[in-house]
C-alpha cells in the first residue's frame, strides 16, 4: 500500500527567507504526487502535481517541487516566503483512484 | 458561489446521537470523497463514490455510512456518534474524465464535536 511521510511537523521561517518542505513516499509503481495547502479555516487547495515528464514542477503562488525517484521524495520549495504562506501543507500520493495524505507540515512565518 | 459546499459548517452533538453531514457540488464531477482530518494524522479517507451506484469503503469506515443521493450530493452519517469522532470532515470531488488521479477539489469542511 502507498504511504506518505512528512518528517517536519512544524517549520518556522522568516518572511523573505526560502522554504523547503520534505515529502517521502512509498509506492511500487510510478507515483502521482500532489502538494495541497490549507489556510486557517479553509479547505485544501492544490499547489501543484506531478504525473510524469519534467521532474521539476511549477505550481501556484510561486511554489515548485522536485520529484526524485532515487530518493522517493517530492520536496516543495519557495524561494521567498510571504506572510500569507503561513498554513498547513500536505503531500499526497495517488493510487487506485484514491489519495493518501501525509500528516502535514505547519508553516509559521515570522516578521 | 462555492463549487463544493458542506453543511453544517459546525456541529456540536452528544454521544449516541445520529448525525448527517451533507455535501453538494456544482462541478459536475463523478467522483466524491469523504475524509476526516485529525491533528498530526493528516486526512484519512472514510468513503468514496465514483457514481450514484458505486460506494466504497475507505481506510476508516467503521462507525460511518454514506449515501449518494444524486451525482451532486454525497452525505456522511454517523449512526451513533462517539467522542473520538470529533474531527474536521472534508468532502472532495474529482472529474473522472481527468484520469485516475486528477485533482480533488475540497469543500470548506465541517467541524464536528461529539460530547
Amino acid at each position: 500500500a502507498q504511504s506518505v511521510t512528512q518528517p517536519d511537523i512544524h517549520i518556522t521561517v522568516s518572511e523573505g527567507a526560502s522554504l523547503e518542505l520534505r515529502c517521502n513516499y512509498s509506492y511500487g509503481a510510478t507515483p502521482y504526487l500532489f502538494w495541497y495547502v490549507q489556510s486557517p479555516g479553509q479547505g485544501l487547495q492544490l499547489l501543484l502535481k506531478y504525473f510524469s515528464g519534467d521532474t521539476l514542477v511549477q505550481g501556484i503562488k510561486g511554489f515548485e517541487a522536485e520529484f526524485k525517484r532515487s530518493q522517493s521524495s517530492f520536496n516543495l520549495r519557495k524561494p521567498s516566503v510571504h506572510w500569507s504562506d503561513a498554513a498547513e501543507y500536505f503531500c499526497a500520493v495517488g493510487a487506485d483512484y484514491k489519495l493518501s495524505f501525509g500528516a502535514g507540515t505547519t508553516v509559521t512565518v515570522r516578521a | 458561489d462555492a463549487d463544493v459546499t458542506q453543511t453544517p459548517r459546525n456541529r456540536i452533538t452528544k454521544t449516541g446521537k445520529r448525525i448527517m453531514l451533507e455535501c453538494s457540488q456544482t462541478k459536475g464531477h463523478d467522483r466524491m470523497y469523504w475524509y476526516r482530518q485529525d491533528p498530526g494524522l493528516g486526512l484519512r479517507l472514510i468513503y468514496y463514490s465514483f457514481d450514484v451506484k458505486d460506494i466504497n469503503k475507505g481506510e476508516i469506515s467503521d462507525g460511518y455510512s454514506v449515501s449518494r443521493q444524486a451525482q451532486a450530493k454525497f452525505s456522511l452519517s454517523l449512526e451513533s456518534a462517539i467522542p473520538n469522532q470529533t474531527a474536521l470532515y472534508f468532502c472532495a470531488t474529482s472529474d473522472l474524465a481527468g484520469g485516475p488521479h486528477n485533482e480533488q477539489f475540497f469543500g470548506p469542511g465541517t467541524r464536528l464535536t461529539v460530547l
